[in-house]
């Protein structure tokens, strides 16, 4: 498995509040990645980093924030936490974002529930 | 923009025999493509990919994949099906010498019956 971890792994929130969910990697790796899982949805793209302090966003990034100030943690914060956001949140990495030859690999998840 | 479809939700194959799993795709210029597997509440396990060459790829666990430009699928193939091959299957693309957009499919569950 890839040096991938996620925290926390699980987590029910308000809505209205604030979530910071974590992504820690040991494979120095580049470029890192927030996906949200739902279903019918397949994974969708919300931020991305390709380097630290270097981010942009992806296709449904209304409603959150990354942050990433070490190479190996990437940061991503729910301002205020709504219903919509319930999900399966999936950290990935690559090691170039050049895709000659290159593969993303996948965090365990982190299931969030916001009520 | 660029899109994948995967057009069957569930596939149900019994043990022993081939599995087939469908994925079409758009996009601009030449594509690459991967296969991931995800078991219960778990990450997604990479299997395979396309990026140029062959158009038989070959992966992880016996699978492999058909790269077809003509019909823009990448179907995955499995010729013996396990029990242990039931899971949920995503096809996923982007555009090749981009930064690493993919775009996924809804998936395909695969059951594989004794």
């Amino acid at each position: 498995d890839a040096g991938i971890t996620q925290s926390p792994r699980h987590k029910v929130t308000e809505t209205g509040t604030p979530v910071t969910l974590r992504c820690h990697q040991t494979e120095n790796h580049r470029y890192m990645y927030w996906y949200r899982q739902d279903p019918g949805h397949g994974l969708r793209l919300i931020h991305y980093s390709y380097g630290v302090k270097d981010t942009d966003k992806g296709e449904v990034s209304d409603g959150y924030s990354v942050s990433r100030s070490k190479t190996e943690d990437f940061l991503l914060t729910l301002e205020s936490a709504t219903s919509s956001q319930t999900s399966v949140y999936f950290c990935a990495i690559s090691e170039s974002g050049r895709t000659h030859g290159n593969t993303i690999y996948f965090g365990e998840g982190s299931w969030l529930t916001v009520v | 923009a660029q899109s994948v479809a995967q057009p069957e939700d569930q596939v149900n194959v019994a043990e022993g025999n081939p599995l087939t799993v469908k994925c079409t795709y758009s996009v601009s210029g030449n594509p690459y493509l991967f296969w991931y597997v995800q078991y219960p509440n778990r990450g997604l396990q990479f299997l395979l990919k396309y990026i140029t060459g062959d158009n038989l790829v070959k992966g992880s666990y016996g699978f492999e994949a058909e790269f077809n430009k003509s019909q823009t699928s990448f179907h995955l193939k499995k010729p013996s099906a396990l029990v242990s091959d039931s899971a949920l299957y995503f096809c996923a693309a982007g555009r090749q010498a981009a930064v690493n957009k993919l775009t996924f499919g809804g998936g395909t569950r695969v059951l594989v019956k004794p």
